[in-house]
């Protein structure tokens, strides 16, 4: 079974302040993580895959398969970061991804 | 833009009523989802799809039925609508064709769903 586990419902943070997201899985293979941003009433919108190793708005995400953890992190928080943000997985040969519960990020000016 | 477009973006029912909701997809993907997104819950898969009249049950089912009689169009059907029905619903595919990222989920716009 797969599971993602974000331990923060909200997290309250100051402009300017760092952020970091925590995501935790459990898969017993080799799986790839997302981070996805979900802005007031709009779509989910791919943030991040960790196989693209890219920086999008400021936000990287290192996979640890030591600690089984995918954390989201940017070094000074902006207004407009304010959002829920779902780290997601997907197991290898077969199609299901499975989400963690998100994360609200409130930014205060 | 992934191209899916999902019908209707609000509705209000009463308890006991049938509601179809629509997905329709542009670009020739396989794989087609629904889900639905509530507060503390997260994101949680009810069906899926992996091609024309092949779909599969996710993890909250109960109470849902699809269809996909062609690529483009998966619908989701509440036989008769409970309020525990009442959520936002979210259609979504896997990148496989044109621009979109391989094994990435890309998302509709969601409908809102309540339930009387």
């Amino acid at each position: 079974a797969q599971r993602v586990t974000q331990p923060e419902k909200l997290l309250s943070v100051f402009k300017g302040a760092p952020v970091e997201l925590k995501c935790n899985y459990s898969y017993s293979g080799s799986p790839e993580l997302f981070w996805y941003v979900q802005y007031s009433r709009q779509r989910l919108q791919l943030l991040l895959r960790h196989i693209s190793r890219e920086s999008i708005k400021g936000f990287t995400a290192d996979l640890n398969k030591g600690e089984t953890s995918f954390h989201l992190k940017k070094p000074f928080a902006q207004e407009e970061d304010s959002a829920m943000y779902y780290c997601a997985l997907r197991g290898g040969g077969y199609q299901k991804v499975t989400f963690g519960t998100g994360t609200k990020l409130q930014v205060i000016p | 833009d992934a191209g899916i477009t999902q019908s209707p973006r609000h509705k209000v029912t009463e308890t006991g009523t049938p509601v179809t909701l629509r997905c329709h997809q542009t670009e020739n993907h396989r794989y087609m989802y629904w889900y639905r997104q509530d507060p503390g819950h997260g994101l949680r898969l009810i069906h899926y799809s992996y091609g024309v009249k092949d779909t599969d049950k996710g993890e909250v089912s109960d109470g849902y039925s699809v269809s996909r009689s062609k690529t483009e169009d998966f619908l989701l059907t509440l036989e008769s609508a409970t309020s525990s029905q009442t959520s936002v619903y979210f259609c979504a595919i896997r990148g496989s064709t044109g621009n979109l990222s391989g094994n990435t989920i890309y998302f509709g716009e969601g409908s809102w769903l309540t339930v009387v």
